[in-house]
C-alpha cells in the first residue's frame, strides 16, 4: 500500500464550476497535511496546509480533513482555466510523502 | 527574498558517469530535502539534511549521496548513472522547528541519461 494515495485522473470541469480533489493516506502518525500545485514543467507550489480535522478555507479553496478516515480533499470553487494543472497531496509523518498527483482540466 | 536555488536547470550525462546538483534553501530555512521526479510521478523522497547530516533516507541506492554545508546550503550527488536516473530533481528546503509551514520547492534540475 502507498503512504499517500491520489485518483490520477485526468479529472476534467467546466469553467465555475467545483472541482474535487481526494486524497488518503496510511500513516495514523501523520501530523499536516497539503496541497501543491505543479503546472507542466514546473515545480510544486503549496496552496495549503491542514492539521486539524474539519474543513479550512483560503479564497476559492476548501481543505477538509478527516484523521480517522486519513482522508484529506481539496475543493477548488469557480474553477478558472488558470487552475489546470496536477495537483499534489502530501503529508507529513514519518516522512515528508507525495501522492502521484491528479492532473485537473478546467474548460473554458 | 530569495526563494529555493537550484543549479543547473538543465544537465545531459551519459550512463556510468558521475553528476553534482545544488541547491541553496530559502533565506531562513536550515532543512533541506531532495526529491526525484520521473515524469507523470510524484516526487519521491530521496534523503533529508539538518545540521548537517543525512536525517532521513527514501528508497533509493548508495548511489546517491548528499552533503550539506554551514550555509544550509546542499549537494546531491549520483554516482554511475544510470538511464533510469533521468528525471527532474527537486529541492525543497523548510524551518526545522516549523514543519507545519510546509516545503518550499526549487524550481528542479532537469537531468537527462543518455
Amino acid at each position: 500500500q502507498k503512504e499517500v494515495e491520489q485518483n490520477s485522473g485526468p479529472l476534467s470541469v467546466p469553467e465555475g464550476a467545483i472541482a474535487s480533489l481526494n486524497c488518503t493516506y496510511s500513516d495514523r502518525v501523520s501530523q499536516s497535511f497539503f496541497w501543491y500545485r505543479q503546472y507542466s514543467g514546473k515545480s510544486p507550489e503549496l496552496i495549503m496546509s491542514i492539521y486539524s480535522n474539519g474543513d479550512k478555507e483560503d479564497g476559492r479553496f476548501t481543505a477538509q480533513l478527516n484523521k480517522a478516515s486519513q482522508y484529506v480533499s481539496l475543493l477548488i470553487r469557480d474553477s478558472q482555466p488558470s487552475d489546470s494543472a496536477t495537483y499534489l497531496c502530501a503529508v507529513n509523518g514519518n516522512q515528508f510523502y507525495f501522492g502521484t498527483g491528479t492532473s485537473l482540466t478546467v474548460i473554458p | 527574498d530569495a526563494g529555493v536555488t537550484q543549479s543547473p536547470t538543465h544537465l545531459i550525462k551519459t550512463r556510468g558517469q558521475q553528476v553534482t546538483l545544488r541547491c541553496s534553501p530559502k533565506s531562513g530555512h536550515d532543512t533541506v530535502s531532495w526529491y526525484q521526479q520521473a515524469l507523470g510521478q510524484g516526487p519521491q523522497f530521496i534523503f533529508q539534511y539538518y545540521e548537517e547530516e543525512e536525517r532521513q533516507r527514501g528508497n533509493f541506492p548508495d548511489r546517491f549521496s548528499g552533503h550539506q554545508f554551514p550555509n544550509y546550503s546542499s549537494e546531491l550527488n549520483v554516482n554511475a548513472l544510470l538511464l533510469g536516473d533521468s528525471a527532474l530533481y527537486l529541492c525543497a528546503s523548510s524551518f526545522r522547528d516549523r514543519v507545519l509551514d510546509g516545503y518550499t520547492f526549487g524550481s528542479g534540475t532537469r537531468l537527462t541519461v543518455v
